[in-house]
């Protein structure tokens, strides 16, 4: 069973535009969401994160958005640029546990010139 | 830099082998965890160190994964009698402590198992 779900497996995007990326959560429980940043052959870096008590967090370019009574969290670039091409992954976890990440499936994005 | 190491990058064995991966943690981080993360997919929570101790080893598939860590820094992730299915990237990440959110994650280590 899922518990955290990026349906998009890619999202290709014209520089300069913004992009949104998307993840969806089923466990109410969840009270921390982080966003990771992976380029091949590397390990995820971590990018921006939101706790469940604030509905949005922002990060220079980076924006992300919680909708507790969706569920829903989104990420927003803004501008995109080529060096953002890159798999986004969303992650959730809960403080009063472990801290261990439940990750989405990934999503490909493509910042094209 | 002194980022999260991981060592072998690249490891391919047989059948039924015993393998080891190692994690050299950032100094001074006391959170140690290690995911698995298969093709297409996002990184699978394994197990998590706090200390010299492991705290939560709910994510361990079965018992031919161990996982130690003896002086609460380098960490060793065991795995016997490997099967095909064990292949995948295996992710190791520390932080500061168990109420910091931020996990840093080393490179990996690619598993196959042919």
């Amino acid at each position: 069973d899922q518990q955290v779900k990026q349906n998009s497996p890619s999202l290709s995007v014209q520089e300069g535009r913004i992009s949104i990326l998307n993840c969806d959560y089923t466990n109410s429980m969840f009270d921390y969401f982080l966003w990771y940043k992976k380029y091949p052959a590397e390990g995820p870096t971590f990018l921006i994160s939101i706790s469940s008590i604030k509905d949005k967090n922002e990060d220079g370019r980076f924006t992300v958005f919680l909708n507790k009574s969706a569920k829903h969290l989104s990420l927003h670039i803004v501008p995109s640029q080529p060096g953002d091409s890159a798999v986004y992954f969303c992650a959730a976890t809960r403080m009063d546990s472990s801290y261990k990440l439940i990750f989405g499936s990934g999503t490909r994005l493509l910042v094209r010139p | 830099g002194a980022g999260v190491s991981q060592t072998p990058s690249n490891k391919v064995t047989e059948k039924g082998k015993y393998v080891e991966l190692r994690c050299d943690p950032i100094s001074g981080h006391t959170a140690l965890y290690w995911y698995r993360q298969s093709l297409g997919q996002g990184p699978e929570f394994l197990i998590y160190f706090q200390g010299t101790g492991a705290a939560d080893d709910s994510g361990l598939p079965n018992d031919r994964f161990f996982a130690v860590r003896p002086e609460g820094s380098v960490s060793t992730l065991k795995i016997q009698r490997t099967e095909r299915g064990d292949s995948a990237v295996y992710l190791c990440a520390s932080s500061p402590g168990s109420t910091y959110n931020e996990q840093f994650f080393g490179p990996g280590t690619r598993l196959t198992v042919l």
